[in-house]
């Protein structure tokens, strides 16, 4: 079974700083890695996607991840944070065979002007 | 392309009564998802239809149902509602390929008083 870790339920930015969300995952085999956004009263969005080819994935918004297989990671970065990019980001893992991902807690970001 | 519609968006139930959401998937897709989301619990898995029969079952009581008709569309149903079962419900839908990459509805908050 896989599972994902979110380090934070809330970390907190100024504008323009660099944004840094973190997930840790476990899985026996190679998994695919999602990154979600939630703003308030929405459904999940996706940012961007690991499917095994690139490690680094370029998403919506300026968000990037790299995935990190000695470390078992996947953190969402941005360079310089925005008033809008204050949300709810939740990692997400699945593995062939599974049509169901499993989701971490989420992280609220707040952005502070 | 339309994306997934939920409906209602927002309704308010008394304990012991029951509730039928409504999920609309993406064209094309035949696989629908159901989670439940609290503050408490976070994103927690009920259910998952694809091509009319229930693929994947969460951890829920038997007063969670759903069903899939032939056209994608989705219910799900609450029976003796209770306080605990307050929470936005998300659709998902999917092609039912095992990628788990989900498009999102809005969800329909459900308050029960």
């Amino acid at each position: 079974a896989q599972s994902v870790t979110q380090l934070g339920s809330h970390v907190s930015v100024s504008e323009g700083a660099l944004v840094l969300l973190r997930c840790n995952y476990s899985s026996s085999v190679p998994p695919y890695l999602f990154w979600y956004v939630q703003y308030p009263n929405q459904g999940l969005q996706l940012l961007l996607k690991y499917t095994s080819a690139a490690t680094l994935v370029k998403g919506i918004n300026g968000f990037e991840a790299e995935f990190k297989k000695s470390e078992t990671s996947f953190h969402l970065t941005k360079p310089s944070a925005h008033m809008s990019d204050a949300a709810e980001y939740f990692c997400a893992v699945s593995v062939r065979g599974s049509y169901i991902p499993t989701f971490g807690r989420g992280t609220s970001l707040i952005v502070h002007p | 392309k339309a994306g997934v519609t939920q409906t209602p968006r927002y309704l308010i139930k008394t304990r012991g009564q029951q509730v039928t959401l409504s999920c609309s998937p993406i064209s094309g897709h035949r696989s629908v998802s159901w989670y439940q989301q609290t503050p408490g619990q976070g994103l927690q898995f009920l259910f998952e239809y694809f091509s009319e029969t229930q693929r994947n079952k969460g951890n829920f009581p038997g007063r969670f149902s759903g069903r899939q008709f032939s056209n994608s569309r989705s219910e799900m149903n609450v029976s003796t509602l209770e306080l605990g079962d307050s929470a936005l419900y998300l659709c998902a839908s999917s092609h039912g390929q095992n990628t788990g990459e989900l498009f999102f509805g809005e969800g329909s908050r459900l308050t029960v008083l």
